[in-house]
C-alpha cells in the first residue's frame, strides 16, 4: 500500500458517458497529479493541484476536468467518453509543489470504454 | 516543450546479464528521478539525482547523472527475474512544477 488511494480500480463504461475517478493522496502530501497511461505507453501528465489550487496543466482534453477539495482528495472527471480514452489513470502525490522528493503513485484506475 | 527520451524501448536479457537504460533531455534538468513499474503495477520511486556527475548505487543498481545535467543512466548488474518491469526516468526543470517522464524501458529477464 503506497498510501495513495484510488477508486474505483476498474471501470467499464459506454462511449458518450461520464465518469469520475477519485484519489486520496498520501497523508501530509499537498500536491496531487493525474497521469494517463495507455497500453504499452508512457505516462502522460494531465494536471496538477497543490493545496486546492490548479498549478499545472499538461495534455488534458477539454472533455476532462479535475479538482482538489479542502480535504486534499482529488477527482478527475472524464466526459463524452470515446474509445480512445480507455487507459490506466494514475494519481500521484508529493509533499511539495515540485515533487522534489519523488512522487507516490496510487494503484490506478483502469478505464475501459466500450 | 521539454522532452525526455529514453532508450531502448524494450530490452530482453538472460538472467545474470547486465542491463542499461539511457535517458536524454532536450533541456538542462534540476534533478532527475527514476521509477520502476512492475507488470500490472504502478510506478514506484527508486531514486533522485541532483548534482552534476552524481553517481548513486542501490545494491545491483547504479544511477548516473551526466555532467551537463541533460542525461542519465540506470545500470543493473547481474539481472534477476525480480528486475522485470518498466523503468522510467523523470526529469524536472527549475521552471516547471511537475516531472516530465521518459517513455520507459521495458525489461524482460529470461530465466
Amino acid at each position: 500500500d503506497s498510501g495513495v488511494t484510488q477508486t474505483p480500480k476498474h471501470l467499464i463504461t459506454a462511449t458518450g458517458q461520464r465518469v469520475t475517478l477519485r484519489c486520496s493522496p498520501r497523508s501530509g502530501d499537498l500536491s496531487v497529479y493525474w497521469y494517463q497511461q495507455s497500453l504499452d505507453q508512457g505516462l502522460q501528465f494531465l494536471i496538477q493541484y497543490y493545496n486546492g489550487e490548479e498549478r499545472a496543466k499538461g495534455n488534458i482534453l477539454e472533455r476532462f476536468s479535475a479538482q482538489q477539495f479542502p480535504d486534499l482528495h482529488s477527482e478527475l472527471n472524464l466526459s463524452s467518453l470515446e474509445l480512445g480514452d480507455s487507459a490506466l489513470y494514475f494519481c500521484a502525490s508529493s509533499v511539495d509543489l515540485e515533487g522534489f522528493y519523488g512522487y507516490t503513485f496510487g494503484s490506478g484506475t483502469r478505464l475501459t470504454v466500450v | 516543450g521539454q522532452q525526455v527520451m529514453q532508450i531502448p524501448q524494450y530490452q530482453h536479457v538472460q538472467e545474470g546479464e547486465d542491463f542499461t537504460t539511457y535517458c536524454n533531455s532536450s533541456t538542462t534538468l534540476s534533478n532527475i528521478q527514476w521509477y520502476k513499474q512492475r507488470p500490472g503495477g504502478h510506478p514506484v520511486f527508486l531514486i533522485q539525482l541532483v548534482k552534476s556527475g552524481e553517481v548513486k548505487k542501490q545494491k545491483r543498481l547504479t544511477f548516473q547523472f551526466g555532467e551537463a545535467k541533460k542525461n542519465s543512466s540506470l545500470h543493473i548488474t547481474a539481472t534477476q527475474t525480480t528486475d522485470v518491469g518498466t523503468y522510467f526516468c523523470a526529469g524536472a526543470r527549475s521552471s516547471a512544477r511537475q516531472l516530465t517522464f521518459g517513455s520507459g524501458t521495458q525489461l524482460t529477464v529470461l530465466p
